[in-house]
This record gives C-alpha cells, sequence and structure tokens, in this order.
C-alpha cells in the first residue's frame, strides 16, 4: 500500500523568498509521484510529475521537485515566491505498474507575505 | 477545449434525499474517478471505474453510487445513507493502462446539505 505524509499543514513564506513544501511516501513498489496545485474553490492542476526518469523534475510556473530514494522524499521547491503562488498543494503516490489509483496527502496551504 | 466539466458548482439539499452530480469528460479517458474533498483532509477515493460497465469501491464508498455507461461520463449518487455529505466532490480522469498516470480534474462541485 502506498501512503504520503505532508510536512506542515500551512506554510508562510515571503515574496521573494525559498518556498519548499515537504513530502514523504512510503511505497512498497517503485512509485510514480505528484505535485498538484488547487485555487480556492477549483479542481486540482497538476504541477509536475516523476515516473522514474530523471530524479530532478520541472514542473509548471518555476516549481521543481527532485526524488530522493534513500530519504522517501519528494519535496516541491520554487526560488522566489510570487504572490500568485499563495494556494492549497497536494502531494500524491501511485503504485504504477498498471495501478492509476492516486493517494494524496492532507496537503499543505502556502500563504506568501507581500 | 478537452476536458472534464461537473455540473452543477454549487448544489444545496435538504436532508434525506439523493442528489446526482453529474462528470463529463471529452480526453477519451478510460479511466475515471470520484473524490471528497473535506478540510485538512486531502482528498478520499470514493469510486473509479477503469471502462465502461465497470467500477469498484475506494476507501469511503458507503452511501454513494456510480454508473458508468459511457466512457465519457460517470455520475456520482450521494444517497440518504452517507451520514454527513456537505463536503466538495471532484471528479477525475485518466488516460488508462498506456498512460501516463496521472490524473486530470474537473472544478468541483460544493454540496451543501441542509
Amino acid at each position: 500500500a502506498q501512503s504520503v505524509t505532508q510536512l506542515g499543514s500551512h506554510v508562510s513564506v515571503s515574496e521573494g523568498a525559498l518556498v519548499l513544501l515537504r513530502c514523504n511516501y512510503s511505497s512498497s513498489v517503485p512509485p510514480y509521484l505528484f505535485w498538484y496545485v488547487q485555487y480556492p474553490n477549483q479542481g486540482l492542476q497538476l504541477l509536475l510529475k516523476y515516473t522514474s526518469a530523471a530524479t530532478l523534475v520541472k514542473g509548471i510556473n518555476g516549481f521543481e521537485a527532485e526524488f530522493k530514494k534513500s530519504e522517501t522524499s519528494f519535496h516541491l521547491t520554487k526560488p522566489s515566491a510570487h504572490m500568485s503562488d499563495a494556494a492549497e498543494y497536494f502531494c500524491a503516490v501511485s503504485a504504477g505498474w498498471g495501478n492509476e489509483k492516486l493517494t494524496f496527502g492532507t496537503g499543505t496551504r502556502l500563504t506568501i507575505i507581500p | 477545449d478537452g476536458g472534464i466539466t461537473q455540473s452543477p458548482k454549487y448544489l444545496f439539499r435538504k436532508e434525506g434525499q439523493n442528489v446526482t452530480l453529474s462528470c463529463e469528460q471529452n480526453l477519451n479517458h478510460d479511466a475515471m474517478y470520484w473524490y471528497r474533498q473535506d478540510p485538512g483532509q486531502g482528498l478520499r477515493l470514493i469510486y473509479y471505474s477503469q471502462i465502461v460497465n465497470d467500477f469498484q469501491k475506494g476507501d469511503i464508498a458507503e452511501g454513494y453510487s456510480v454508473s458508468r455507461e459511457k466512457k465519457e461520463s460517470f455520475p456520482l449518487t450521494v444517497t440518504s445513507a452517507q451520514k454527513n455529505p456537505t463536503a466538495f466532490y471532484l471528479c477525475a480522469s485518466s488516460p488508462g493502462l498506456a498512460g501516463s498516470y496521472e490524473q486530470f480534474f474537473g472544478p468541483g462541485t460544493r454540496l451543501t446539505v441542509l
């Protein structure tokens, strides 16, 4: 079975500062990993995904994440926060290998301080 | 434009009434999913379908029912047996076994039971 833990339900950063959102996973098989973003009262939008290719994955809006197998982590980063980054972020894991079910973390709400 | 539509955006019902939430996709995806989102709990899988005329229970299927008579449609019925139906409901789809395992989300329906 797969599981995801997102450390920190709320994160605040100043505009222009580094954004770091943490995600640790548990999986009995090589995982596929995803970061999604959700703006208020909207659906989820894919930011980036890891599917066993390059361990450093670049996504939309300047975000990137690094897959570290030894640490079972897939943390999301952005060098310089923008006000438009304020949203809720979800990490998710899939078993892959023909199993498309996703298991989501509980989410991290990112606030940007002007 | 290809995508997933959910209707209505907001739905109000009296306690004890069944209600059906619509989900339609024109992405030609084989798999479709229904999630429930509550504050602080992330997304929880209600039902999913990998092919027409077949569906499986997710983690919280009690009090819900679905059908998959057409590839593009996956309606969810919230029955009176669901003890706490007020929530944000998200529909998603994915390409299928030969795809990239990412899920594409609709805009969601917010259900309030009075």
